[in-house]
């Protein structure tokens, strides 16, 4: 199986502060990276896909990279909606493998 | 609209069954594979299962193998989850999720519902 291997595990940041989240897999996955937002007692939500494409509706200030093993997850302008926890996911390969998530929590 | 609606959690005795449903709709559901994914108490997301469109390609996860089943009726756009043998670290909310219609990323998601194995 694809280990997923996510930090911080929490990260504490203003209105308007700039994050980045990075997300490191055990073996290569090309850009077979996603990045899911989910907020208490809802469904996780897709944010990008393909370690780099928006998916529609989200906003610009999310930003993905990186390719192979290395990831990030950069939001621009942290936005009061924003605090939530952040997960990414391996879809290389089953199992689809996630990493142990990211709370993002308002300072 | 995209709608993923889940039913069926509830509580059951270890060794106990259960079936989950997922009712699509606002798309065309037929196209599409999904998963199951769930996320126990506190706990991050792990991958249950994946189902083709046409129900000829399906995966498990190592967890569940064995035990639970996945299948869809695409007459009655719904996806279902048989989970047989039920244990304590079964006890998780369950999403279905459904696959992208170009990559395997998770593009919609339900609410969730809960299963609790317990005594």
């Amino acid at each position: 199986d694809i280990q997923m291997t996510q930090s911080p595990s929490s990260l504490s940041a203003s209105i308007g502060d700039r994050v980045t989240i990075t997300c490191r897999a055990s073996q290569s996955l090309g850009s077979y990276l996603n990045w899911y937002q989910q907020k208490p007692g809802k469904g996780p939500k897709l944010l990008i896909y393909a370690a780099s494409t928006l998916q529609s509706g989200v906003p610009s200030r999310f930003i993905g990279s990186g390719s192979e093993t290395d990831f990030t997850l950069t939001i621009s302008g942290l936005q009061p909606e924003d605090f939530a926890t952040y997960y990414c996911q391996q879809s290389y390969s089953t199992p689809y493998t996630f990493g142990q998530g990211t709370k993002l929590e308002i300072k | 609209e995209v709608q993923l609606v889940e039913s069926g959690g509830g509580l059951v005795q270890p060794g106990g069954s259960l079936r989950l449903s997922c009712a699509g709709s606002g798309f065309t559901f037929s196209s599409f594979a999904m998963n199951w994914v769930r996320q126990a108490p506190g706990k991050g997301l792990e991958w249950v299962s994946y189902i083709s469109s046409s129900s000829a390609i399906i995966y498990y996860a190592d967890s569940v193998k064995g035990r639970f089943t996945i299948s869809r009726d695409n007459a009655k756009n719904s996806l279902y989850l048989q989970m047989h043998s039920l244990r304590d670290e079964d006890t998780a909310v369950y999403y279905c999720a459904r696959r992208h219609y170009s990559t395997s990323s998770f593009d919609y998601w339900g609410q969730g519902t809960l299963a609790t194995v317990s005594s």
